[in-house]
């Protein structure tokens, strides 16, 4: 059973390009949450995907926009990269009952460094 | 707005001895989850432990258990016999658990050391 696949595992940009990250759930899963966790932080929510619509939203810019496709894998835009985008990108997926309770299963991440 | 505070930036633990890593935590919320989080050098967060706030009883899993005081807002965690394996960050995390709000607000982690 593979768990949460994130791709590519490493990106670099530059400054004022976009960049497109994407994320396979858990298999079973239907939903998707995405974190960007900068260098010494905890992660911190950017949005999450539920029935192909952005369900809720964190702190960030609209620059940040994302997508989920009928077979509820995710991505993650970034437009008009700045260097405070440079982070690791998490996403997580869960499935949403009462009895899995919507827990968070994460992949190991796209590491993105804008330069 | 929740907030999440692990005031240990970073722990050592000798080889099969037992640490307790802290977590306070801010809600005017009644009804929440709270986890413990353990990020390896593979980047990959695994779930350690959770806590449903209306359950009394600490939560217990292998060597990891805690020790949650909902009055003082407290969720601390107890590795017993610890292992090389368990050298990581490790992030306490906080989640509401009505309708409508499903994300994770998580401190800032512990980097913990298992020194052989």
């Amino acid at each position: 059973d593979a768990g949460v696949t994130q791709s590519p595992t490493h990106l670099i940009k530059t400054r004022g390009q976009q960049v497109t990250l994407r994320c396979s759930p858990k298999s079973g899963h239907d939903t998707v949450s995405w974190y960007q966790q900068a260098l010494g932080q905890g992660p911190q929510f950017i949005f999450q995907y539920y029935e192909e619509e952005e369900r809720q939203r964190g702190n960030f810019p609209d620059r940040f926009s994302g997508h989920q496709f009928p077979n509820y894998s995710s991505e993650l835009n970034v437009n008009a990269l700045l260097l405070g985008d440079s982070a690791l990108y998490l996403c997580a997926s869960s499935f949403l009952d009462r009895v899995a309770k919507n827990i968070q299963y994460f992949g190991a991440g796209t590491r993105l460094s804008v330069l | 707005a929740q907030t999440v505070t692990q005031s240990q930036p970073e722990m050592s633990v000798q080889e099969a001895e037992t640490v307790t890593l802290s977590c306070t935590y801010d809600t005017s919320e009644n009804n929440y989850y709270l986890f413990w989080y353990k990020q390896p050098p593979s980047r990959q967060m695994i779930l350690v432990i959770r806590q449903e706030a209306y359950k009394q009883q600490n939560a217990t899993e292998n060597r990891f258990s805690v020790n949650f005081q909902k009055a003082a807002k407290s969720f601390s965690l107890k590795i017993s016999d610890s292992q090389l394996g368990d050298t990581a960050m490790y992030f306490c995390a906080w989640r509401y658990s009505g309708a409508g709000s499903y994300q994770l607000t998580f401190g800032k982690g512990t980097k913990l050391s298992v020194i052989p």
